[in-house]
């Protein structure tokens, strides 16, 4: 089954800009989608098919997906970005084809 | 506003059953995919079972397949997963997700219901 792979842990000041990848094989070939969890929230999508961004979701937010590697860039990072990010695919070719990367902290310094 | 609420969880003890629903409201239920996602204590999110609109395909994950059903009532606006057999991995909290475009991908989610399989 298809695997992504998420750095555990990503750590950024406030005001800079938090890049946090997705790995996969040939992940450039998928539509990668991502969402951001607070503690004790439920999941909320911030980026879907790579690039795009769900309306009320601020443009600081952005992705983009090439060769083996998908990043979510955050710009301008804010305290309140501070949550769990995970990456999405749905792999097509698979029986089971809802896969999700292993997640990664994003801290603000 | 899209709401989906999630019901039925509890505590439940090893080869056990339990049947999980969501009330949707707020769009046309009929016209959407739905999922169910699941997060064990402590770890991250793993996508369980997808539903096409008019239920013409259905999706498992490789851990559930066989022992849990997803299925859905558009008429009531609800969709449901019974999971049977159930085994101290299956203890997590189980989330209800709207699919926009297919089951490709998840726009809107409940809260979420805790399930623990625990003897």
């Amino acid at each position: 089954s298809y695997v992504l792979t998420q750095p555990p842990s990503v750590s950024v000041a406030p005001g800079q800009t938090a890049r946090i990848t997705c790995g996969g094989n040939n992940i450039g070939s998928k539509s990668v989608h991502w969402y951001q969890q607070k503690p004790g929230q439920a999941p909320v999508l911030v980026v879907y098919d790579d690039s795009d961004r769900p309306s009320g979701i601020p443009e600081r937010f952005s992705g983009s997906n090439s060769g083996n590697t998908a990043t979510l860039t955050i710009s301008r990072v804010e305290a309140g970005d501070e949550a769990d990010y995970y990456c999405q695919v749905w792999d097509s070719s698979s029986d089971h084809p809802g896969v999700f990367g292993g997640g990664t902290k994003l801290t603000v310094l | 506003e899209v709401q989906l609420v999630e019901s039925g969880g509890g505590l439940v003890k090893p080869g056990g059953s339990l049947r999980l629903s969501c009330a949707a409201s707020g769009f046309t239920f009929s016209s959407y995919s739905m999922n169910w996602v699941r997060q064990a204590p402590g770890k991250g999110l793993e996508w369980v079972s997808s539903i096409s609109s008019s239920s013409s395909y259905i999706y498992y994950a490789d851990s559930v397949k066989g022992r849990f059903t997803i299925s859905r009532d558009n008429a009531k606006n609800s969709l449901y997963l019974q999971m049977n057999s159930l085994r101290a991995e299956d203890t997590a909290v189980y989330y209800c997700a709207r699919g926009p475009a297919g089951p490709y991908y998840f726009d809107y989610w409940g809260q979420g219901t805790l399930v623990t399989v625990s003897s």
